[in-house]
């Protein structure tokens, strides 16, 4: 199994501030995906990510993957109310045969109004 | 894309029985998951399932769990004697009809263990 290590674990924001979240590991992986989990429900895609130093915007949300493919991060600009929610990173290793996901423990974002 | 549905939703059992999970991928792909999440944990890979056949099983994927896709379409993980360990979310998942890396989950299945 390949170890992600998210952080921080939690990050509570007011409105309009920017942050980041990082996903980390001492593995190589062939991609990497973020997700965003509410309560209950099922981690939703919001990224893949392929190649190495690879950046990928999605409206305020920015993410890279490290040029070595080890890493990851999740930068959100002016952050509202709505952006508040799990993110979770989840990588594929490189010598998967069936491209199977292994999760980081995920980042609680808060954004108070 | 479209959606990955499960049921039930919401699955209580008492400690000993079986259970039935069932996914339905709208569309034909080539893998299929089955991951899980206990309350506070990570989402944990349980097992892949390739051409009507288990690809990859974790170790926690063991001999009460099975998997089948018995009509083609729905994809089921069933656990034979439940115990109080295997409360959690399960989610099915499919693999993205053109990435191969990108994998879309359904809703989940809360099970709980009385």
């Amino acid at each position: 199994t390949q170890l992600l290590e998210q952080s921080p674990q939690f990050l509570s924001i007011q409105e309009g501030e920017n942050l980041t979240v990082y996903c980390n590991s001492s593995s190589v992986f062939s991609s990497l995906q973020w997700y965003r989990q509410e309560p209950g429900e099922g981690p939703v895609l919001l990224v893949t990510v392929v190649t190495g130093g690879e950046v990928k915007k999605l409206k305020r949300l920015t993410f890279q993957f490290g040029d070595a493919r080890k890493d990851s991060s999740l930068h959100i600009t002016a952050a509202q109310p709505g952006d508040t929610g799990l993110y979770l990173c989840a990588g594929e290793a490189t010598r998967s045969n069936d491209y199977k996901l292994s999760f980081g423990a995920g980042t609680t974002v808060t954004v108070r109004a | 894309e479209p959606e990955v549905t499960q049921t039930p939703s919401h699955q209580v059992t008492q400690m000993g029985q079986e259970v039935i999970l069932r996914c339905v991928p709208i569309s034909n792909h080539l893998y299929f998951y089955w991951y899980r999440q206990i309350l506070g944990q990570k989402v944990e890979f349980l097992v892949s399932f390739y051409n009507n056949e288990i690809s990859e099983k974790s170790e926690i994927f063991d001999d009460q769990f099975s998997v089948e896709r018995p009509d083609g379409s729905n994809f089921t993980l069933k656990i034979r004697s439940t115990k109080l360990e295997d409360s959690a979310m399960y989610f099915c998942a499919r693999q993205h009809g053109t990435s191969m890396y990108t994998q879309y989950f359904g809703p989940g299945t809360r099970l709980t263990v009385l």
